[in-house]
């Protein structure tokens, strides 16, 4: 059975810092995993995948991801949090079922962005 | 951009009474989902929805719970006989197919029940 496990519930960060939110997951098969953003009372908003086609991957708003096999890790980065990253993110995997997909979450890392 | 819109966006309830919970997937798009997040815990998947069937339900999804879509187009939660612990945020969600595909997540439902 996939799971995912994100290090840390809050992490806070200054203006113009680096962003780092963990990642691991387990898996039995290929994964195909996912990193989600939620801003307050708004849904959750797709900001990158990995599909296996390749191990960095850049998705919206400078975030960018690594698939590390050997570390069954997808740490989510950016390289200078600006205030509006304030906001709950979700690392998600995929799990096959018959028909479509079932995502997995973890359990969530909330960004604070100082000034 | 197309979206998922889901109505209403809060619901109270009282307990024991009925609600249905709405959405509108995108247009073509094959798979469904209801999703929901309890305040301060994980998102959690109750059902898939695929050719016009239930495709797996978790163990969350219970009698109380169905779903249909009625009309091709919309997609509806309907919780029998609601309960205190059914206070979530309600997410629908919709994919073009399987594998590489994500979701698109709807805004959600914020449900309470008194």
């Amino acid at each position: 059975a996939q799971s995912v496990t994100q290090l840390g519930s809050h992490v806070s960060v200054s203006e113009g810092a680096l962003v780092l939110l963990r990642c691991n997951y387990s898996s039995s098969v290929p994964p195909y995993l996912f990193w989600y953003v939620q801003y307050p009372n708004q849904g959750l908003q797709l900001l990158l995948k990995y599909t296996s086609a390749a191990t960095l991957v850049k998705g919206i708003n400078d975030f960018e991801a690594e698939f590390k096999k050997s570390e069954t890790s997808f740490h989510l980065t950016k390289p200078s949090a600006h205030m509006s990253d304030a906001a709950e993110y979700f690392c998600a995997v995929s799990a096959r079922m018959e028909y479509g997909n079932k995502l997995v979450f973890g359990a969530g890392t909330i960004l604070r962005v100082k000034s | 951009e197309p979206e998922v819109t889901q109505t209403p966006s809060h619901q109270v309830t009282q307990m024991g009474q009925e609600v249905i919970l709405r959405c509108v997937p995108i247009s073509n798009h094959l798979y469904f989902y209801w999703y929901r997040q309890i305040l301060g815990q994980k998102v959690e998947f109750l059902v898939s929805f695929y050719n016009n069937e239930i495709s797996e339900k978790s163990e969350i999804f219970d009698d109380q719970f169905s779903v249909e879509r009625p009309d091709g187009s919309n997609f509806t939660l309907k919780i029998r006989s609601t309960k205190l612990e059914d206070s979530a945020m309600y997410f629908c969600a919709s994919s073009e197919g399987t594998g590489t595909y994500g979701y698109t997540f709807g805004s959600g439902t914020r449900l309470t029940v008194v």
